[in-house]
């Protein structure tokens, strides 16, 4: 069975750093593309992030580049999000999804909340 | 970015009638590899999105054959023959021709 866990999630105060981290398991975590997706309290999904399979290609959304970082570590099955700089707008649900011909499974999502 | 707009934004449906929602994207979404990549997702309360059908009309696993996907080109429709009060909850359709992926506002149904 896929299983993807979503840890790392907190309130934090504005312009602090978070990392979030997706435990992989029930496939073969090396051979699969992951995304960061987050949904903000009340309002639909944002795609914040994709990893390639071997990291090689990597994009961000707009609203995150330059503060957000994606990395994965194929021999621990697990996926990151490093948040920086982060604002009152980034307050929301992320979760981690494979990719594939369509975003397949989801995790069950961790909160952030950015709020002094 | 491709701007994916769903209609209607909400659909009260009675137990056991159709429901239907289209999904219209701001251009093309056939890859040049001949592959359409649009997907439809479930998000029941409280629980993350669920991947109901991909490449417009191939149910996932697992997905109750209730659940229809039919379109071309930039016009698409999610079709569910027969409401049950488990199908509850906000659709949305999803892009993933183009980077950035995009999604379209979300469609709540709910029961009348």
């Amino acid at each position: 069975e896929v299983q993807l866990v979503e840890s790392g999630g907190g309130l934090v105060q504005p312009g602090g750093s978070l990392r979030l981290s997706c435990a992989a398991s029930g496939f073969t975590f090396s051979s699969y593309s992951m995304n960061w997706v987050r949904q903000a309290p009340g309002k639909g999904l944002e795609w914040v992030s994709y990893i390639s399979s071997s990291s090689s290609t990597i994009y961000y959304a707009d609203s995150v580049k330059g503060r957000f970082t994606i990395s994965r570590d194929n021999a621990k099955n697990s996926l990151y999000l490093q948040m920086n700089s982060l604002r009152a707008e980034d307050t929301a649900v992320y979760y981690c999804a494979r990719s594939g011909y369509a975003m397949s499974y989801w995790g069950q999502g961790t909160l952030v909340t950015v709020s002094s | 970015d491709i701007v994916m707009t769903q209609t209607p934004l909400s659909s009260p449906v009675t137990l056991g009638q159709p429901a239907s929602i289209s999904c219209r994207s701001s251009q093309s979404l056939v890859h040049s590899d001949g592959n359409t990549y649009l997907s439809w997702l479930q998000q029941r309360p409280g629980q993350p999105p669920r991947l109901l059908i991909y490449k417009i009309s191939n149910r996932f696993s697992g997905v109750p054959d209730r659940f229809s996907g039919s379109g071309a080109g930039t016009d698409f429709t999610l079709k569910i023959s027969r409401v049950e009060a488990e199908d509850v909850g906000v659709y949305y359709c999803m892009q993933a021709t183009q980077f950035p992926p995009t999604f379209g506002q979300g469609t709540k149904v709910e029961i009348k």
